[in-house]
């Protein structure tokens, strides 16, 4: 079983829905980071996280640390949002190495 | 936020040259880099961790000679892919630790996108 688990592995949803992608973990972990990876392959990172709830524009992420759990939610998606969003994490114990979830790729239509 | 360049964002060469790729912390010191590489439809893969002042290193399965990691300075990491070859067209990630106060940060590069013919 891998350490870190994204779902679903493939989205696709109509403009303007609102979107969930979820990541669950099994480690003891310092930070969580949700990044985005459109089809040039370029990085964009769009929330480190360890604890709480963070906002910026129509993407919002939560953690819960407890439930070793995190959701990151585009609002009223638009078809530039399209891309494969990636979640990792920090180890608690390796010297803040990250460990990978697989992604999950989303098409939003318009 | 801390900004974290990458530089060639692509390169093509032929097989057998060897390719530099930098990466720059533009606005903030790390002591740390990361250096990770993606094969396509997969996950990134960590290649080797990056100490300023000291060797860099590697995990498991990473050639050291193949993947040479220079940290000189507390903003620029480089890394040199010696000899490529067709099977080392990748994509090749790097981030930057960045520590203010005790609280540790990673901040990510864009990507190099290697193609070797």
């Amino acid at each position: 079983k891998n350490e870190v688990e994204q779902s679903p592995q493939n989205l696709t949803a109509q403009e303007g829905e609102f979107i969930t992608i979820n990541c669950s973990y099994s480690v003891g972990i310092s930070a969580l980071h949700w990044l985005q990876q459109h089809p040039g392959g370029g990085i964009v990172s769009l929330f480190m996280l360890s604890s709480g709830k963070k906002k910026h524009g129509r993407l919002i992420a939560t953690i819960n640390i407890q439930e070793k759990h995190s959701s990151l939610h585009i609002t009223a998606s638009h078809p530039r949002d399209s891309a494969v969003y990636i979640c990792s994490v920090a180890h608690m114990d390796s010297n803040y190495q990250l460990i990978w979830g697989a992604g999950t790729k989303l098409i939003i239509k318009p | 936020g801390a900004v974290v360049s990458q530089h060639p964002s692509w390169v093509i060469c032929k097989s057998g040259t060897s390719v530099k790729i930098e990466c720059r912390s533009l606005d903030f010191q790390a002591t740390t880099m990361f250096w990770y590489r993606q094969f396509p439809k997969q996950s990134l893969m960590l290649m080797a961790t990056s100490n300023e002042g000291s060797k860099a290193t590697y995990e498991q399965g990473v050639e050291k000679d193949k993947f040479l990691i220079n940290h000189a300075s507390l903003t620029l990491s480089t890394l040199t892919v010696t000899s490529a070859h067709p099977e080392d067209s990748s994509f090749y990630i790097c981030s930057a630790m960045q520590r203010v106060y005790s609280t540790d940060t990673q901040y990510f590069g864009p990507g190099t996108r290697l193609t070797v013919l």
